[in-house]
């Protein structure tokens, strides 16, 4: 069963950058038809899209981050990673690395892995 | 603000039916397939209905699935008290270069 472990610092200070890096275990990052990406989900709050890229290179990301986000992938070591910007207390959340089958030919889209979760707080 | 817009709470007696709505606009429910995750306390989401109606695997038959325009639904029947958690909806948004959106999220109280 396939299985993704999110890791990285859980306090980070304003106006640094974040960095979490997602480690996928029994199962390839470069599996045909699958992305991978963020979504974040604030203390109390909903779920938010931070973005989603394709092992080979395309990428795509909400458009009210993407000015802060870069998104990179390891395939040596079936990890992906997430850097964000100039992050604010408003970046404080708990960061969800998922899979995204996405495969037109038969209309499927969805997010079918996820993470458990990594709260980062983002305080001085 | 969330694109997709869902009721903030919902609750049922144990065996009873309830349903949870999902509206949303042309560019995302109207025109693409809707996503429904289940999240119970302290967990991560999990896939419970993908496009529009479907189960994944070990999902009960209790939960079901449905699309009109551009709202959607959840339905869960036979409520258990396992069911106690919120749910999102979510769909792919054609706007500007494309994203996901997701609802704001159902608390589903089982009472």
């Amino acid at each position: 069963q396939l299985q993704l472990q999110e890791s990285g610092p859980g306090l980070v200070k304003p106006s640094e950058t974040l960095s979490l890096t997602c480690t996928v275990s029994d199962g390839s990052i470069s599996s045909s038809n699958y992305y991978w990406g963020w979504i974040r989900q604030p203390p109390g709050k909903g779920l938010e899209w931070i973005g989603s890229f394709y092992y080979s290179g395309s990428a795509y990301y909400n458009p009210s981050l993407k000015s802060r986000v870069t998104m990179s992938v390891d395939t040596s070591k079936n990890q992906f990673s997430l850097k964000l910007t100039s992050v604010t207390a408003a970046d404080t959340a708990v960061y969800y690395c998922a899979r995204l089958l996405s495969d037109s030919s038969v209309e499927l889209y969805y997010f079918d892995y996820w993470g458990q979760g990594t709260l980062v707080t983002v305080s001085s | 603000q969330s694109v997709l817009t869902q009721p903030p709470s919902a609750s049922g007696t144990p065996g009873q039916r309830v349903t949870i709505s999902c509206s949303g606009s042309s560019s995302n429910i109207g025109s693409n397939t809707v996503n429904w995750y289940q999240q119970l306390p302290g967990t991560a989401p999990k896939l419970l209905i993908y496009s529009n109606s479907q189960r994944p695997s070990g999902v009960p038959d209790r939960f079901s699935g449905s699309k009109s325009g551009t709202s959607a639904s959840l339905a869960i029947s036979g409520l258990q008290s396992e069911d106690e958690a919120d749910y999102y909806c979510a769909a792919w948004d054609d706007s500007l270069n494309g994203l996901w959106v997701f609802g704001g999220g159902t608390k589903l109280t089982v009472l």
